[in-house]
């Protein structure tokens, strides 16, 4: 069964930078996209980019450009999701989730359990 | 970049209600529109793609409906276990829009 696994909660002072990880399995890991959503206390569902694990190549959203670099290791099947330059308003709940496109449609099927990340001094 | 609006942002009903969010989009997006259903502290569930076709192991009291700009998501018949947050998505970029939160008269 598709499974996607995410590291762990993470604190983080202002300024620094955070790497979330999104394990990947019961699929072809090189075949879907994967995409990067966050979701501060309270608020709705921020689409932050995704990444193509086969070729490597990105797509960011505009506010995270410059901030965010999304990469892949193929061989252990695994995304990752780095963001920079940490302010308190980056503190959120940050999801992986895995991009179905069929005939045209896309759509978010799988999704990981979350990773808090707080940032605070 | 396409907009997405959502209405109610909340709603009180009752079990057994007809419950029913409008989603509408700044430009025609055709049938490119998704729904998700997101408990408190769980991930986003996929009920509905492609405006109108429902999810595999999904109720089939959730339903959705609409092209162009403007979306309908219903459930038929409300049950305690539908308590959550509900987001469209469309598809440039996968966007969501602000979300319309569901609980129990």
């Amino acid at each position: 069964q598709v499974q996607l696994v995410q590291s762990g909660a993470e604190v983080k002072k202002p300024g620094a930078s955070v790497k979330v990880s999104c394990k990947a399995s019961g699929y072809t890991f090189t075949g879907y996209y994967m995409h990067w959503v966050r979701q501060a206390p309270g608020q709705g569902l921020e689409w932050m980019g995704w990444i193509n694990p086969n070729s490597g190549g990105t797509n960011y959203a505009q506010k995270f450009q410059g901030r965010v670099t999304m990469t892949r290791d193929t061989s252990i099947s695994t995304a990752y999701m780095e963001l920079s330059r940490l302010r308190s308003d980056d503190t959120a709940v940050y999801y992986c989730a895995r991009e179905i496109a069929v005939a045209g449609g896309v759509r978010n099927d799988y999704w990981g359990q979350g990773t808090l990340v707080t940032v605070s001094s | 970049d396409i907009q997405m609006t959502q209405s109610p942002s909340s709603l009180s009903a009752s079990v057994g209600d007809r419950v029913t969010i409008t989603c509408q989009a700044s430009q025609d997006i055709s049938n490119y529109l998704n729904w998700y259903q997101q408990k408190p502290g769980k991930a986003p569930k996929l009920l509905i793609y492609d405006a109108s076709n429902l999810e595999t192991g999904v109720p089939s009291r959730f339903s959705g409906s609409g092209s162009g700009t403007d979306f309908t998501f219903t459930i038929s018949s409300l049950q305690p276990e539908d308590i959550a947050t509900y987001y469209c998505q469309q598809y440039d970029n996968l966007t969501f829009g602000p979300g319309t939160k569901v609980d129990i008269k």
